[in-house]
């Protein structure tokens, strides 16, 4: 079965400081992989999506970028993080060709 | 654009009674995917049914139904014999097919009341 993780769970970060959420997939290959952010407990905004290595598409202009040096990992970085980037993040997967998206357990950040 | 709407902010019910959530859509494609997800207080997003567009019949699952009105572009979600664990925000949200992005709705934080 496929399994997807991220990481870390909770962050604290000073304004100024660099960002790396981390997400893997397990169990699949070639999957498409999503980050969502949601702000203030509501809707999720796609922030950025990949549909193979080194292949990133934004959808939303920020201060955030995205990365995917292998085939199931996609990290979410920021050189330097603003107080507008607190949220919660959310890496989430599709197989490719199939419409329902699975998503992680997601990442608390706060920045302070 | 593609827009969902879930009207309904907060709703509540009582344990083992059946609730229905609303949502609407806004879209012009014919091909298409309907979703409901549920986000418990740990926050992890949790697919709860789906529903092809080309599709007449209602999905279901378990004790979750959905009533998918395509010409009205609605898409509610009924949850019978509810039990406390449903208590959670539930997002409606909406893809078209083969694009990358899915559409969410506002939510609706679903209360249970023992």
């Amino acid at each position: 079965s496929q399994t997807i993780h991220q990481w870390p769970a909770t962050l604290v970060q000073p304004v100024g400081s660099p960002l790396s959420l981390e997400c893997t997939v397990e169990g699949t290959s070639n999957p498409n992989l999503y980050w969502y952010r949601q702000a203030a407990g509501r809707g999720l905004q796609l922030l950025f999506y990949s549909v193979g290595i080194g292949q990133i598409s934004s959808e939303v202009p920020q201060n955030l970028s995205a990365s995917r040096p292998q085939d199931r990992q996609f990290i979410l970085s920021s050189k330097k993080l603003l107080l507008s980037d607190s949220g919660f993040y959310l890496c989430a997967w599709r197989r490719q060709g199939v419409d329902t998206i699975y998503f992680g357990e997601g990442s608390w950040l706060t920045v302070v | 654009a593609q827009t969902v709407t879930q009207s309904q902010p907060e709703m509540s019910v009582q344990e083992a009674e059946t609730v229905t959530l609303s949502c609407t859509y806004d879209t012009s494609e014919s091909d298409y995917y309907l979703f409901w997800y549920k986000q418990p207080p740990s926050r992890q997003m949790i697919l709860v049914i789906r529903q092809e567009a080309y599709k007449q019949q209602n999905a279901t699952e378990n004790r979750f139904s959905v009533n998918f009105q395509k010409a009205a572009k609605s898409f509610s979600l009924k949850i019978s014999d509810s039990q406390l664990g449903d208590a959670a925000m539930y997002f409606c949200a909406y893809s078209i097919q083969g694009a990358q992005k899915l559409v969410f709705g506002q939510g609706t934080r679903l209360t249970i009341n023992p």
